[in-house]
């Protein structure tokens, strides 16, 4: 497997525009997560889903931001409208829940910019 | 609520040194999973250790070992003979299957090992 793969690798966007950050799991892990890193914050978890079912979001920091997961190899995170305040590294994870300590295996980040 | 504490936000060493990193979590689980993730400044989470709770004995992953106690829910990571390649960033992380596998991460740890 290619591992967990995201897209874009770097985004920069104006103030104001939509943008869409894609994510494809590893085949097969049920679990889904969506993170976001600042120097100032660290991680952050956005969101979780489950068998492509969102089970929290209380880490969504505003209306702005939306996540969807519509299969089980295929997940998105908009934010609209965008603002420089989200300029950060977006990760998604996934995992197979169910396996014995499995670990979160992360894609390689987004990295967003808005000017 | 879960928690996880790294108090030390940066921290170097000698190349072929032994260095410590520290981590306290919190939670009233008896069963979880705790993790060291390892972010270089390609920005992958790459995973360094894993630990059982239910199991007594240290995880050891060639140069990198745990120190686990478990009443004083304190779960450190040790390098040893510290390497060049080793300066990244390092996350504590703690995974029960009670919280639906939710991954809680530290605010990591800056390691910079000095030639």
């Amino acid at each position: 497997d290619a591992g967990v793969i995201q897209s874009p690798r770097h985004e920069v966007t104006e103030m104001g525009q939509e943008v869409t950050l894609r994510c494809k799991p590893i085949s097969g892990h049920n679990s889904l997560f969506w993170y976001r890193q600042t120097m100032m914050r660290g991680l952050e978890l956005l969101i979780y889903f489950n068998n492509n079912v969102p089970i929290d979001d209380s880490g969504m920091p505003e209306d702005r931001f939306s996540a969807k997961m519509p299969n089980a190899s295929f997940s998105t995170l908009k934010i609209q409208p965008s603002e420089p305040r989200d300029s950060a590294v977006y990760f998604c994870a996934s995992a197979l829940e169910g396996g014995a300590g499995t670990e979160a295996f992360f894609g390689q980040g987004t990295r967003l910019t808005v000017v | 609520a879960q928690t996880v504490t790294q108090s030390q936000p940066e921290m170097s060493v000698q190349e072929a040194e032994t260095v410590t990193l520290s981590c306290t979590y919190d939670t009233s689980e008896n069963n979880y999973y705790l993790f060291w993730y390892k972010q270089p400044p390609s920005r992958q989470m790459i995973l360094v250790i894993r630990q059982e709770a239910y199991k007594q004995q240290n995880a050891t992953e060639n140069r990198f070992s745990v120190n686990f106690q478990k009443a004083a829910k304190s779960f450190s990571l040790k390098i040893s003979d510290s390497q060049l390649g080793d300066t990244a960033m390092y996350f504590c992380a703690f995974m029960t299957p009670n919280t639906g596998n939710q991954f809680y991460f530290g605010t990591g740890t800056s390691l910079t090992v000095i030639p």
